[in-house]
């Protein structure tokens, strides 16, 4: 089946600190997508990530594209309030009409 | 920028009711999809269109549903007659098809569909 997981389910974190969300999938990676979003809202995009071990940053956050563990990693550093939300992945593994998998998100809250 | 746009933002219907989602995709993309997210749930694929045909479909797209492209901007999804269990976002997206290049998917903002 065409899977792609993320870890954590949520999370946790005191602010100031940083953190790692990570999606993996079962097939090869072409492209990867992260994505915020409020509960019930849009999605609002962050990064995408092309195939070759690309690694992007934006602000605080960090995104890396691992190849050979068909996984991506998102790091906040120093979180903040405002990262607070659900992260979502999704990825294009190669279907031929380029649509996208995802992954089930991670719920970040930031604790004051 | 060029963006994908999406209207209504949001649309209250009762159940058993058509509607039709719209969607203004990115002026020189090929192709053309919807998603749908169930409040609290994954994105989901539900179609995929090029060459002015459905491409590719989840089973989540069913006899209710319908696409068209009616004026080579416009890119709709028609639900026929509407339950409870539609109501989600739905989410448009448009890819193009440059040639060595990789071709990004565009998202539109959603449309929150509240069945009644």
């Amino acid at each position: 089946s065409q899977e792609l997981e993320q870890s954590p389910q949520s999370l946790i974190v005191q602010e100031g600190k940083n953190l790692t969300i990570n999606c993996t999938s079962s097939k090869t990676l072409y492209g990867l997508y992260w994505y915020k979003q409020k509960y019930g809202e849009g999605l609002i995009f962050l990064m995408m990530l092309q195939k070759g071990g690309e690694e992007k940053s934006h602000e605080k956050i960090t995104a890396k594209l691992d190849e050979k563990k068909q996984q991506s990693s998102l790091h906040i550093t120093a979180s903040q309030p405002s990262h607070a939300g659900i992260y979502l992945c999704g990825a294009d593994i190669g279907n031929s009409n380029y649509q996208l998998i995802w992954g089930a998100g991670t719920k970040l809250i930031i604790k004051p | 920028e060029p963006e994908v746009t999406q209207t209504p933002s949001h649309q209250v219907t009762q159940m058993g009711q058509e509607v039709i989602l719209r969607c203004v995709p990115i002026s020189n993309h090929l192709y053309f999809y919807w998603y749908r997210q169930i409040l609290g749930q994954k994105v989901e694929f539900l179609v995929s269109f090029y060459n002015n045909e459905i491409s590719e479909k989840s089973e989540i797209f069913d006899d209710q549903f319908s696409v068209e492209r009616p004026d080579g901007s416009n890119f709709t999804l028609k639900i026929r007659s509407t339950k409870l269990e539609d109501s989600a976002m739905y989410f448009c997206a448009s890819v193009g098809e440059a040639v060595g290049v990789y071709n990004e998917q565009f998202f539109g903002p959603g449309t929150r569909l509240t069945v009644l």
